[in-house]
């Protein structure tokens, strides 16, 4: 089946600092999701991304669309202790509308 | 707007118990999805309905698994007997079929078997 690979799996940052993840797939997607999952709660959409190459932000958070259509990237800028949680991302063809997730990034931010 | 409603929120129960999750979807959409989350294998699909239909139950571990959509805005998953391996927690999602297909997820059912 079609495999997420996210990385990394935990990050350990300053508040203030830039944060980098990604998420590659020996498969192609037609469409791109990261999500962010606090302690307790059910995973909550960040970004979706349609097109390849599509570049999309939503305040601090950007996030791209592969060229190839088989990696995304999401950005976090300067960083701040409430963006603690796990983020996931997913991938989704039209052939049907379920999700393969990634394994998830750890993020801890200290204050 | 409401999100997905499950219930419980907690459940913990003797192993060989039956236990049944429940799932509200968002109102207008016509996809329901239901997951397992847990430390080892992360989140796993288990099953899909599209408009009361079951598209996909591949992720269902066995026979002690099943899961229904007995109206367009409701579903259950069950599991009986329940072993002390099921415990994790338990996610619904639903999406609107033919919109983006962003899932919204619910809560979560956090299940411990004894």
């Amino acid at each position: 089946g079609q495999q997420l690979n996210q990385s990394p799996q935990s990050m350990f940052i300053q508040e203030g600092e830039d944060v980098s993840m990604n998420c590659t797939s020996s498969s192609i997607f037609n469409t791109w999701l990261w999500y962010k999952q606090d302690p307790g709660e059910g995973p909550v959409l960040l970004i979706a991304l349609y097109k390849a190459g599509e570049l999309t932000s939503n305040g601090r958070l950007t996030a791209q669309f592969g060229i190839t259509r088989k990696d995304s990237f999401l950005n976090i800028s300067a960083s701040i202790p409430s963006d603690v949680g796990i983020y996931f991302c997913a991938g989704q063809t039209h052939n049907n509308n379920d999700m393969r997730f990634g394994a998830g990034t750890r993020l801890t931010v200290k204050p | 707007d409401a999100g997905v409603i499950q219930s419980p929120r907690h459940e913990v129960t003797e192993m060989g118990q039956e236990v049944t999750l429940r799932c509200k979807l968002i109102s207008g959409h016509n996809s329901l999805f239901w997951y397992r989350q847990t430390m080892m294998r992360g989140l796993e699909l288990l099953i899909y309905f599209n408009n009361n239909v079951p598209i996909d139950d591949s992720g269902m571990p066995e026979d002690r698994f099943s899961a229904k959509m007995p109206n367009a805005s409701f579903s259950t998953l069950k599991i009986q007997p329940s072993e002390p391996r099921d415990s994790a927690v338990y996610f619904c999602a639903s999406s609107f079929l033919g919109g983006g297909n962003e899932q919204f997820f619910g809560p979560g059912t956090r299940l411990t078997v004894l």
